[in-house]
């Protein structure tokens, strides 16, 4: 079985600033790791995903994260963040079946 | 192409009344998943559909609750009486194949709340 950890639930930053978001995840078994967003009163959609190959994934909206096999993180990141990045950001973990694992949540909320 | 439909997008409803929540999957995608956010659990995944057959259900919190989907293209979700902690946005994805290692892709919920 597999688990997701947010280790923040909530960050609040800076228009224009870097963030970063944690997330660690346990498995036993190779894993395929994703970042959604979802932005308030709609649905969850993907950010990114790592499946295999390069460890530094880019994803929409400026968004990168990088696979830590060692560290067994998968941590999400933006160089600057606008208004509109204001969201939740779920981390999630799968290992090639139907069940993707997701973690709590964190909010950002990015003041101007 | 038209993304995951859900109906009702809000649903406010008393205690004891059953409730459908009704879910459209994309064109050719062959599973379906059920989801439920709150803010105490997060996202739970209540039950996942291959092929129009439930091959897990085992996130259906309790008899009263129960999942259909008679063809490709509908599913339902219904509760069966309505309970306070039922309140929850239900979500519903599809995804093209049975492997979990491409992008769900999830309707806009329906949120629920019962007096």
């Amino acid at each position: 079985a597999q688990s997701v950890t947010q280790l923040d639930s909530q960050v609040p930053v800076f228009e224009e600033a870097p963030v970063e978001l944690r997330c660690n995840y346990s498995s036993s078994v190779s894993v395929y790791l994703f970042w959604y967003v979802q932005y308030p009163n709609q649905g969850l959609q993907l950010l990114l995903k790592y499946l295999s190959g390069s460890t530094l994934v880019k994803g929409i909206n400026g968004f990168e994260a990088e696979f830590n096999k060692s560290q067994t993180s998968f941590h999400l990141r933006k160089p600057s963040v606008h208004i509109s990045d204001t969201a939740e950001y779920f981390c999630a973990v799968s290992s090639n079946d139907y069940k993707l694992s997701f973690g709590a949540g964190t909010t950002v909320t990015v003041r101007a | 192409d038209a993304g995951v439909i859900q109906s009702p997008r809000h649903e406010v409803t008393e205690m004891g009344q059953e409730v459908t929540l009704r879910c459209k999957p994309i064109s050719g995608h062959n599973s379906l998943f059920w989801y439920r956010q709150t803010m105490m659990r997060g996202l739970e995944l209540l039950i996942y559909f291959n092929n129009n057959v439930p091959i897990d259900d085992s996130g259906m919190p309790e008899d009263r609750f129960s999942a259909k989907m008679p063809n490709a293209s509908f599913s339902t979700l219904k509760i069966q009486p309505s309970e306070p902690r039922d309140s929850a946005v239900y979500f519903c994805a599809s995804i093209p194949g049975p492997l979990n290692t491409g992008e769900l892709f999830f309707g806009e919920g329906s949120r629920l709340t019962v007096l």
